[in-house]
């Protein structure tokens, strides 16, 4: 198994451009969410998903959209990309817990290391 | 999601205990605790959670108190590979998973 893949590794981008970070998993997760960490800083959830076809707000949702159509992806969408953003974006997913709202361990892909100038 | 306070920094000799602290005075009864810690800039790993009894795997052992109000992450024989940011967690729905800034733990030879 892959794990947790994550495409790019770095991008940078002008102000004003959208781009898209791509988060795939091949563990049949059904649990699968986006975080930022800048410089110092813990991680902070963006965006998370419980399953195909359902999302939810995390702690800092404004200016990012997300989808999930298949199990396998959760891509992340800057709309319009601000220096705010300039962190490393981190993709995870975990498998549903048998209590059925209690998960299990997260796995982490390697990140994506965003410039925004 | 119960809030949950760690000590910035902590250091540890090499070949000692690494004990590190969290504080979770307002978790609430289905709520796990979990434990996970980040070597430099790579995403992080899971190292352990409970729920009320401790646990142990092969990485650590998790102490929890009775009232359940605050934990304890035991790395039995720290190395330098241990020097990472870690992160305790708790939650219950896996809806929000969050992380606050966690302790630097810092292994010296």
């Amino acid at each position: 198994n892959a794990g947790v893949t994550q495409t790019p590794k770095f991008q940078v981008l002008k102000t004003g451009q959208s781009m898209t970070l791509q988060c795939a998993q091949d563990m049949n997760h059904e649990y699968m969410s986006w975080y930022r960490q800048d410089p110092g800083m813990g991680l902070r959830l963006i965006h998370y998903s419980v399953g195909a076809g359902i999302t939810d707000q995390g702690e800092v949702p404004n200016g990012y959209n997300v989808s999930r159509s298949t199990t396998e992806d959760f891509p992340l969408r800057l709309l319009s990309a601000a220096p705010s953003q300039t962190s490393v974006y981190f993709c995870a997913s975990a498998q549903t817990g048998t209590s059925g709202s209690l998960y299990n361990e997260q796995f982490f892909g390697p990140g994506t290391r965003l410039t925004v100038l | 999601d119960a809030k949950t306070t760690q000590p910035t920094s902590m250091d540890c000799a090499e070949g000692r205990a690494a004990n590190l602290p969290c504080n979770h005075s307002t978790i609430s009864g289905n709520e796990y605790v979990y434990w996970y810690r980040q070597i430099h800039s790579q995403g992080p790993q899971y190292i352990i959670h409970g729920l009320k009894n401790n646990e142990t795997n092969e990485m650590a052992s998790l102490i929890i108190t009775e009232d359940r109000k605050s934990s304890t992450l035991i790395l039995p024989h720290a190395t330098l590979r241990d020097t990472a940011v870690y992160y305790c967690i708790v939650r219950a729905n896996a809806g929000k998973s969050t992380f606050g800034d966690g302790t630097t733990l810092t292994v010296k030879p």
